[in-house]
C-alpha cells in the first residue's frame, strides 16, 4: 500500500546532541510537511517542501532544519534538542486536495 | 492564515448521530475545508473534505453553510471506536494549519 513512513517511532537523545529524523513516502506527492505535536495540542506546522521549493513557518526556530534530498525522502534535523523539544513529529504528504500522516516518531530528550 | 474555532469537547451517545461544529469567518475563496480526525499516540487520519457543496462518503457527511464561513461534520452512527479528537482544517496553496480540535467522547 502506498503511504507515509517514519523511523523510527520512537527516539531518544540527549540534551544538546543532534539528531535527525527520517521520513519517506511511496505517494510520490509534491509537498511533504512536518509538525510538531506536544501533549494535549494541536499539530503544529514547522516547514514544508513543495518540490525542492522550502517554506519555514515564522515562528519555527532556527534550531529546527529540514532536507528533501528526493522526491520520496524528508528529514528533520534538530540541531541542539532541548528539553521543549520533546514531543510527537509528524510528517505528512498532500496531493491536491488531502493531506497523509505517517505515524509519528515521538522524540524524547533527556 | 485563515483559522478555524471548534469547541474543546463534546460528548455522544453510542449508536445517535453527532455534529461536529467548525467556525472559520476568514475563510477566503479558494480555501478547503478539511476534516481529519487523531486517535492516541497516532497520525491524523482523514475523514472528508469539501469546497462549497456538501459531501458524503462512508465515514461521515459534511455539511457546508452557504457563506463558507461555517461548517458540520456529521458522524451519522457513533461508535465507540469514533472516540477521537477532530480536526477542522482550511488549506489553501499546499498549507494546512490545524486548529484547536474538538475530543469526541463516546457513551457506551
Amino acid at each position: 500500500d502506498a503511504m507515509v513512513i517514519q523511523n523510527p517511532r520512537y527516539q531518544v537523545t540527549q540534551f544538546g546532541k543532534p539528531v535527525t529524523l527520517s521520513c519517506s513516502q511511496t505517494l510520490n506527492h509534491n509537498v511533504m510537511y512536518w509538525y510538531q505535536q506536544k501533549s494535549s495540542q494541536a499539530p503544529k506546522l514547522l516547514f514544508h517542501y513543495y518540490d525542492k521549493d522550502f517554506n519555514n513557518e515564522a515562528d519555527t526556530p532556527d534550531n529546527f532544519q529540514s532536507r528533501r534530498p528526493n522526491t520520496s525522502f524528508c528529514f528533520l534535523d534538530i540541531r541542539s534538542p532541548g528539553l521543549g523539544d520533546a514531543a510527537m513529529y509528524l510528517c505528512a504528504t498532500s496531493s491536491r486536495e488531502t493531506q497523509y500522516f505517517g505515524p509519528g516518531t515521538r522524540l524524547l530528550v533527556l | 492564515d485563515a483559522k478555524t474555532t471548534q469547541p474543546n469537547s463534546m460528548e455522544s451517545n453510542e449508536e445517535e448521530p453527532v455534529h461536529l461544529p467548525c467556525n472559520h469567518s476568514t475563510i477566503s475563496g479558494t480555501d478547503y475545508i478539511h476534516w481529519y480526525r487523531q486517535l492516541p499516540s497516532q497520525g491524523p487520519e482523514y475523514v472528508i473534505h469539501g469546497l462549497t457543496s456538501n459531501v458524503n462518503n462512508r465515514m461521515a457527511s459534511l455539511a457546508i453553510a452557504e457563506d463558507r464561513k461555517s461548517s458540520t461534520l456529521i458522524l451519522h452512527r457513533a461508535t465507540l471506536r469514533d472516540a477521537a479528537v477532530y480536526y477542522c482544517i482550511l488549506s489553501g496553496t499546499y498549507k494546512y494549519i490545524f486548529g484547536t480540535g474538538t475530543r469526541l467522547k463516546v457513551l457506551a
